[in-house]
């Protein structure tokens, strides 16, 4: 089946550095990747819609200049949270849908910020 | 797309059959009903889609009623590595939207021994 895949699977940094999160769809090509934050015990919240060759499409209270989307090919999308704290410690997840309209889950990136 | 509610936690002993409702009573003509499931710490996997009629792949059955208002999934012989929070999540396929997905508070599924 289908495979995305996502770089690193944990990380930790100090408060005020910058973290790069990969999305790779690994055998299908995806024009649109979808990024999810999830804290403990809690369900999955949609943070943004990353458009190969166009500017990201954030929801409602996410600051797009926090967190960083580039799509910069049709395997590849990739979120950059910005002077990270630790409240943005959560477990990050993207998606890319098949053209049967399924998505497909990477298995997430736990985010530590000290 | 239409709202779902799902119960918070059920539980099912490990060979029985794991029958999971979710009701979508505002749903719309040309929204389809999709099943997702999380094991803990890791992505969603898919597990089965239906508009209207019943549906069977090699993981799940997915039962809709006539109305459309309410819909079961039905995991024939549970076994502990089942045990995951399933979501369930009515929407427009393709669209506009290209395939996001809004996630509900799911049913978290425990199967024992």
């Amino acid at each position: 089946g289908a495979v995305v895949s996502q770089h690193p699977s944990r990380v930790i940094c100090k408060s005020g550095t910058s973290v790069k999160i990969e999305c790779r769809s690994l055998d299908f090509q995806a024009t649109t990747m979808f990024w999810y934050r999830q804290f403990p015990k809690k369900s999955l919240m949609l943070m943004a819609t990353s458009n190969e060759g166009s500017k990201a499409t954030y929801e409602q209270g996410v600051e797009k200049d926090k967190f960083l989307i580039n799509h910069a090919s049709l395997t590849l999308s990739t979120l950059t949270v910005t002077s990270a704290h630790p409240e943005d410690s959560s477990f990050y997840i993207c998606s890319a849908p098949l053209a049967t309209d399924t998505q497909y889950f990477g298995p997430g990136t736990r985010l530590t910020v000290l | 797309d239409a709202k779902t509610t799902q119960p918070t936690s059920m539980d099912c002993a490990e060979g029985r059959a794991a029958n999971l409702p979710c009701n979508h009573s505002t749903i719309s003509g040309n929204e389809y009903v999709y099943w997702y499931r999380q094991i803990h710490s890791q992505g969603p996997q898919y597990i089965i889609h239906g508009l209207k009629n019943n549906e069977t792949n090699e993981m799940a059955s997915l039962i809709i009623t006539e109305d459309r208002k309410s819909s079961t999934l039905i995991l024939p012989h549970a076994t502990l590595r089942d045990t995951a929070v399933y979501y369930c999540i009515v929407r427009v396929a393709g669209g506009n939207q290209g395939g996001k997905l809004i996630f509900g508070q799911g049913t978290e599924l425990s199967v024992k021994p």
